[in-house]
């Protein structure tokens, strides 16, 4: 079963506005990670955020966690058609034999048209 | 530095074949992961190896196994393909030990089993 879940599947926008997406996940954690897939591609890492860090900012992008919701979201401000691409969250498990291994979402499809 | 290599891109074998694909991680990464990801089930573990021994496992058949080399070099097994083996393949390294690190990804094997 997926650990994280994004939300929306997916989303299409202009250049230049603002892209947000979410993630929800189920068990406690040491750190969520973003990743960007383009077009069946190999994954990006984009920035990790730890379980008791709030909030990180890497250029255009802020990811947001809180862990009391379980839930994290990632922010692309003013967005490039560049940034067309599938983004994914993906997370560790908190205690038990997970070394090694993320726990990924399905995925949120970001089209953004010039 | 160059980045995460795998081998071959593309792949088509035939049902009952076997077939072995490489990837050769970033220097001096020990830890190499392996996913499958396909539209149906999204990014799935495989197995994680550190430094030639497997750490973690996920939910896959016999069919499916693995080793790493004393360079780290990381090769992945399926015997007795099925079509529902159809997949993109990723490896992932990381330098890190445990998993608060990101992890850089391969472009990716595309196998198509016919």
């Amino acid at each position: 079963s997926q650990q994280g879940e994004e939300d929306p599947q997916a989303l299409s926008i202009q250049e230049g506005e603002n892209a947000t997406m979410n993630c929800s996940y189920k068990t406690s954690i040491n750190n969520l990670q973003w990743y960007r897939q383009n077009s069946g591609r190999g994954l990006v890492h984009l920035i990790l955020i730890r379980s008791n860090e709030r909030e990180k900012h890497s250029g255009r992008l802020r990811v947001t966690l809180d862990t009391s919701k379980k839930s994290s979201s990632l922010l692309i401000t003013a967005s490039q058609a560049a940034d067309t691409a599938s983004y994914f969250c993906a997370t560790d498990i908190d205690g038990g034999s997970t070394l090694g291994r993320l726990y990924f979402g399905r995925g949120t499809q970001l089209t953004v048209w010039p | 530095k160059a980045g995460v290599t795998q081998t071959p891109r593309y792949l088509i074998k035939t049902r009952g074949q076997q077939v072995t694909l490489s990837c050769s991680p970033i220097s001096g990464h020990r830890s190499v992961s392996w996913y499958q990801q396909t539209p149906g089930q999204g990014l799935q573990f495989l197995f994680e190896y550190f430094s030639e021994t497997q750490r973690n496992k996920g939910n896959f058949p016999g069919r499916f196994s693995g080793r790493q080399f004393s360079n780290s070099r990381s090769e992945m097994n399926v015997s007795t393909l099925e079509l529902g083996d159809s997949a993109l393949y990723l490896c992932a390294s990381s330098s890190a030990k445990t998993g608060n690190h990101g992890y850089t990804f391969g472009s990716g094997t595309r196998l198509t089993v016919v």
